[in-house]
């Protein structure tokens, strides 16, 4: 499984953008980017997933560039209950069957008023 | 979306006891659910891989004996930690895989038990 590196922690005022980058240099061809989101005493909730180039929900933006060894989260304009701890996953996709995920450190992010 | 329940949300007990936490996938079916323990300030961590009808398949380092996985149904697993101690306090989250859902990876997580050993 692909390891993944991101900032231990960020902090950002209301109303920015913030994205958070997460490195998986060895991320092999078959593997899907993934950002879950974590709030205190909670279990994780997935934000986006992506291949490759840009892809966007209504909560966030996944960026990721052409060698796919890095990924960006992009969140709009941040509001404190974004305050979260954000999990870069690079997961194999199978169409059939289950695997387990296996989660990094995370990125605490701190959004001050 | 999928929906994984989780029961209870958290729970005290006294050392030596033991404690069943519930997982529920409750508008799918999942031959297989994912516990994992996360420790204050720290990740989660993979525990056991519960499979339907068969054994659980533990992590190095988790003891079989003492973390007792049960998945008898297609909708139902159960973690119970057996002879509980303070050690064992932590935040206990469960998952699931709904193969047919759309949304990302189709894994949905429990909310997940605070469990306090005294």
């Amino acid at each position: 499984l692909a390891k993944t590196t991101q900032p231990i922690s960020m902090d950002s005022y209301e109303g920015q953008e913030v994205n958070i980058t997460c490195s998986h240099n060895n991320i092999a061809t078959n593997d899907y980017i993934t950002w879950y989101q974590q709030f205190p005493s909670q279990g994780p909730r997935f934000i986006i997933q992506g291949y490759k180039t840009k892809v966007t929900n209504e909560v966030a933006s996944l960026f990721i560039p052409a060698d796919r060894k890095s990924s960006t989260l992009s969140l709009p304009r941040v509001s404190l209950s974004d305050t979260a701890v954000y999990y870069c996953l690079v997961d194999y996709r199978s169409g059939a069957g289950s695997y387990q995920l296996t989660f990094g450190k995370g990125t605490k992010l701190s959004v001050i008023p | 979306g999928a929906v994984v329940s989780q029961h209870p949300s958290r729970v005290i007990c006294k050392s030596g006891t033991s404690v069943k936490i519930e997982c529920r996938s409750l508008d799918f079916q999942a031959t297989t659910m994912f516990w994992y323990r996360q420790f204050p300030k720290q990740s989660l961590m993979l525990m056991a891989t519960s499979n339907e009808g068969s054994k659980a398949t533990y992590e190095q380092g988790v003891e079989k004996d003492k973390f007792l996985i049960n998945h008898a149904s297609l909708t139902l697993s159960t973690l119970t930690v057996t002879s509980a101690h303070p050690e064992d306090s932590s935040f206990y989250i469960c998952s699931a895989r709904d193969l047919l859902g759309a949304m990302g990876t189709g894994y949905t997580f429990g909310s997940g038990t605070r469990l306090t050993v005294v």
